[in-house]
């Protein structure tokens, strides 16, 4: 199986600021099949982005997801207040999210 | 609206079973597969397996197999999640999600509300 390590496992920034957060693959995934969700505190996780770089519905353009390969990253650029959550990587198929980074907009 | 709906939280002791429901609504209930992911507090997400709404097909993570049981009732748009011989490590919040892929990718674009399951003696 393929293994996901997300890096930082913290970001602390300020409103209007680019979080840029990170997506390693144990193995390289195939197809783009990575997708990265949301989920603010007490809520459910929500769809961002999936095959690697495409958005989701109704997900504003100060998302976007990058990479290839082993490497992909989620920025979210002009950071704003309810953009404070943790964010999770996926490979598709039965492999283990990745363990999250926490974004702390001060 | 598309949504899905999810029962309520529930309290078990040990050794018991639980049956949780994830209501659909909004779309066509048997076009996309249903998984169940579930987070234990203050931890990551975990997968659990997938029930085809078509056929009942179900696949289950290895970690969970002999344990749990998805089960689909078409005629009411719900799937339901059994989880057996409960301990204190299945304490945690259970979502039912939709899976957008025909075939069954394991990714997911809707996701119900949470249901949470607290096993304590």
């Amino acid at each position: 199986e393929i293994v996901l390590t997300q890096s930082p496992g913290t970001l602390s920034l300020s409103p209007g600021e680019r979080a840029t957060l990170s997506c390693r693959a144990s193995q390289s995934v195939s197809r783009n099949s990575l997708a990265w969700y949301q989920q603010r505190p007490g809520q459910a996780p929500r769809l961002l982005i999936y095959r690697a770089s495409t958005r989701a519905s109704g997900i504003p353009d100060r998302f976007s997801g990058s990479g290839s390969g082993t490497d992909f990253t989620l920025t979210i650029r002009r950071l704003e207040p309810e953009d404070s959550a943790v964010y999770y990587c996926q490979q598709y198929g039965n492999s283990p999210f990745g363990g999250g980074t926490k974004v702390d907009i001060k | 609206q598309v949504q899905l709906l999810q029962s309520g939280a529930e309290m078990k002791k040990p050794g018991a079973s639980v049956k949780v429901s994830c209501k659909a609504s909004g779309y066509t209930f048997t076009d996309y597969f249903l998984h169940w992911v579930r987070q234990a507090p203050g931890q990551g997400l975990e997968r659990m397996g997938w029930v085809d709404p078509g056929n009942g097909d179900t696949t289950y993570a290895q970690k969970f197999q002999g344990r749990v049981t998805m089960t689909k009732d078409t005629s009411i748009s719900t799937v339901y999640m059994e989880l057996t011989s409960l301990t204190s490590d299945d304490t945690a919040v259970y979502y039912c999600a939709r899976d957008p892929a025909p075939s069954g990718e394991w990714w997911f674009d809707l996701w119900g509300r949470g249901t949470l399951v607290t096993v304590s003696s």
